[in-house]
């Protein structure tokens, strides 16, 4: 079965220091790959998502992802880590036909940053 | 523009009760799309449905149901409630253009508890 894997459900950075959450996914076939963010009481927003068109992907609030084929990973990092980045951060994929966007999420990774 | 709106936002029931929850997507979005979020879990996708028809279905019991109507918006219908039902429900909506990773927009959910 496909699937998403994020590697460590919490993880704790300084602020001003680099975030690196990982995602790998198991699939003999590239799929597409996101990566949402969830606030307290707040639903899902996009981050990023990886298109085919260029493996390095930048996204919204200083966030990039590198994908990987070789290592079927698409981690997500961002440079210096700022307070209000604390959240749930949530890995997906998609393997979509036409019409069936359905998205395979990873269990997510907590991001806290400490003062 | 008003984003995916769910109603209600919290909601108590008991165990063997009937629950509808609601969505209205963003408008001139024709598809809508339903998740479970169980606590400390990533999403799983619930349904799909473009235009009244259902495009998609994920691994839920047939207590599960939905439908969208003419102005593409949706509604879950959850029968015979367990308490391992209580979850985060989350709606969300594209254009529905079969592009495969066509941006998802969330709602905030409803939050449900079975007791």
């Amino acid at each position: 079965a496909q699937s998403v894997t994020q590697l460590g459900s919490h993880v704790s950075v300084s602020e001003g220091a680099l975030v690196l959450l990982r995602c790998n996914y198991s699939s003999s076939v590239p799929p597409y790959l996101f990566w949402y963010v969830q606030y307290p009481n707040q639903g899902l927003q996009l981050l990023l998502k990886y298109t085919s068109a260029a493996t390095l992907v930048k996204g919204i609030n200083g966030f990039e992802a590198e994908f990987k084929k070789s290592e079927t990973s698409f981690h997500l990092t961002k440079p210096s880590a700022h307070m209000s980045d604390a959240a749930e951060y949530f890995c997906a994929v998609s393997w979509a036909n036409f019409g069936n966007e359905k998205l395979t999420f990873g269990t997510g990774t907590r991001l806290t940053i400490i003062p | 523009d008003a984003g995916v709106t769910q109603s209600p936002t919290h909601l108590i029931k008991t165990r063997g009760q009937h629950v509808t929850l609601r969505c209205s997507p963003i408008s001139g979005h024709k598809s809508v799309s339903w998740y479970q979020q169980v606590l400390g879990q990533g999403p799983q996708f619930i349904f799909q449905y473009y235009e009244k028809e259902e495009r998609g279905r994920g691994n839920f019991p047939d207590r599960f149901s939905a439908r969208q109507f003419p102005n593409y918006s949706s509604e879950l219908n959850v029968n015979a409630l367990l308490l391992g039902d209580s979850a985060l429900y989350l709606c969300a909506s594209n254009g529905g253009t079969g592009v495969a990773n066509e941006k998802l927009f969330f709602g905030s959910g409803t939050q449900l508890s079975v007791l």
